[in-house]
C-alpha cells in the first residue's frame, strides 16, 4: 500500500530563516508527486509538481523540491521565509494505481 | 467560472441519520476525490473514481458510499455506520495523466458536518 510521511508536524521560524520540510513516500512503481499549500482560511492549492525530468523542481513563491528517487524523497525548501509563508503544507503522492495519497501535513509558522 | 463547487458548507445532522454531500465539477476532469480532513491528520481518502460508474474505496471506506453515474459529479453519503462523522471533508478533482497518473488535484471548498 502506498502511503506518504511528512516528518515534521510544526515547524517555527523566524523571517528570513531557511526551509526544508521532508517528505518521503512508499510505492514501488512510479509516482507523480506534489507539494499542496494552505493558507487560513483558503483552499488547498498546489504549490509545485514532479512528474518526470529534472528532478529539482520550482514552484510558486520561491519555493523547490528536489525527488531522490533512491530515498524515496520530495524534500521542500524555500531558501528565506516570509511571515506570509505560515501555512500548513502537504506532501502527496499520485501512482499508476489512480490512488492520491497525502502526508499528515506540517504546520509552518513564522514569526515577524 | 471553472472549479469544483461543494455544497453545503455546513452540514449538521442527528446521529443515526444518513447524509449526502454533494460534489460537482465543471473542470471536465476524470478523477474524483472525497477526503477527510481532520486536525493533525492530513486528509485521508475516503473514495477516488477514475471513470464514470467506477470507484474504489480508499483507506477509510467504511461508513460512506459514493456513486459516479455522471462525470462532473461525485456525492458522497455519510451512514449512520460511520463512528465519527463529524469533520471537514474535501472533494477533488484531476485530469488523468501518462501512466495512468493524475496530475494535480483541484479541491473544493469543503464541507464541515456535524453530527449531534
Amino acid at each position: 500500500a502506498q502511503s506518504v510521511s511528512q516528518h515534521n508536524h510544526h515547524v517555527i521560524l523566524s523571517e528570513a530563516a531557511s526551509l526544508e520540510l521532508g517528505c518521503n513516500y512508499s510505492y514501488g512503481g512510479t509516482v507523480n508527486l506534489f507539494w499542496y499549500v494552505q493558507y487560513p482560511g483558503q483552499h488547498l492549492q498546489l504549490l509545485l509538481k514532479y512528474f518526470s525530468g529534472d528532478p529539482l523542481v520550482k514552484g510558486i513563491k520561491g519555493f523547490e523540491a528536489e525527488f531522490i528517487k533512491s530515498k524515496f524523497s520530495f524534500n521542500l525548501r524555500k531558501p528565506s521565509v516570509q511571515w506570509s509563508d505560515t501555512a500548513e503544507y502537504f506532501c502527496a503522492v499520485n501512482t499508476n494505481a489512480g490512488k492520491s495519497t497525502f502526508g499528515d501535513g506540517t504546520t509552518l509558522t513564522v514569526k515577524p | 467560472d471553472g472549479g469544483i463547487t461543494q455544497s453545503p458548507k455546513y452540514l449538521f445532522r442527528k446521529e443515526g441519520q444518513n447524509v449526502t454531500l454533494s460534489c460537482e465539477q465543471n473542470l471536465n476532469h476524470d478523477a474524483m476525490y472525497w477526503y477527510r480532513q481532520d486536525p493533525g491528520q492530513g486528509l485521508r481518502l475516503i473514495y477516488y473514481s477514475q471513470i464514470v460508474n467506477d470507484f474504489q474505496k480508499g483507506d477509510i471506506a467504511e461508513g460512506y458510499s459514493v456513486s459516479r453515474e455522471k462525470k462532473e459529479s461525485f456525492p458522497l453519503t455519510v451512514t449512520s455506520a460511520q463512528k465519527n462523522p463529524t469533520a471537514f471533508y474535501l472533494c477533488a478533482s484531476s485530469m488523468m495523466g501518462e501512466g495512468n497518473k493524475n496530475t494535480e488535484a483541484f479541491f473544493g471548498q469543503g464541507t464541515r458536518l456535524t453530527v449531534v
